[in-house]
């Protein structure tokens, strides 16, 4: 399995404009999970799914971040629109069971907004 | 819900020396520990991971123990290698809830 994949590696992107933010989880693991990771707050748990359905969005931190899960094998997290304070690196990860097991983490992707 | 601290936010070390991260934890019912390695630039990985049954888990240069009744854990790492230098995370985790991690540990090895 070629593990976690995320889209893009780096976006760079001006304040106001859309960002979508794509992942596609390891095979048959059913929980989903995004994180957000800056210097100044670690890791941050965002939103998380199990078998597509979303479990957990209380970490996202405006309604300007939506995620959405339309299949078992894909993931969006999409922020509109977006602000300088959104500069991160954006993690997604899965695991199977849910809550049990190892988090499988994808390469990430560097959000700047300028 | 969970939270999980961790300490030092940095710790330098010279090479050869001993690393020790230490976390606490707030809900007892946390009954998996795992300790994340990332490399600059990198994810976070899994390098070893501690449940509650068990008091100490050892993997050649890293080991980990568990405090349930004080809600504590370490990671130790012994003969440390210029290549440890990373942000190690620990975590805890309860039912079927997400992991919780800590803030983070970077670490230097200073050759």
């Amino acid at each position: 399995d070629a593990g976690v994949i995320q889209s893009p590696r780096h976006e760079v992107t001006e304040m106001g404009q859309e960002v979508t933010l794509r992942c596609k989880p390891i095979s048959g693991h059913n929980s989903l999970f995004w994180y957000r990771q800056t210097m100044m707050r670690g890791l941050e748990l965002l939103i998380y799914f199990n078998n597509n359905v979303p479990i957990d969005d209380s970490g996202m931190p405006e309604d300007r971040f939506s995620a959405k899960m339309p299949n078992a094998s894909f993931s969006t997290l999409k922020i509109q629109p977006s602000e300088p304070r959104d500069s991160a690196v954006y993690f997604c990860a899965s695991s199977f069971p849910p809550g049990t097991g190892e988090l499988f983490f994808g390469e990430g992707s560097r959000l700047t907004v300028l | 819900g969970e939270n999980v601290e961790q300490h030092p936010s940095t710790l330098s070390v010279q090479e050869g020396d001993s690393a020790v991260i230490k976390c606490t934890y707030s809900d007892s019912a946390s009954n998996y520990f795992p300790w994340y390695k990332q490399e600059l630039g990198k994810r976070p990985q899994l390098i070893i991971d501690i449940r509650s049954n068990v008091g100490e888990k050892k993997d050649q240069r890293i080991a980990v123990t568990l405090n349930k009744t004080a809600k504590h854990f370490s990671l130790h790492i012994t003969e440390t290698q210029p290549e440890d230098s990373a942000v190690y995370f620990c975590a805890a985790l309860s039912g079927n809830t997400p992991l919780v991690f800590g803030k983070g540990t970077r670490l230097s090895v200073i050759a």
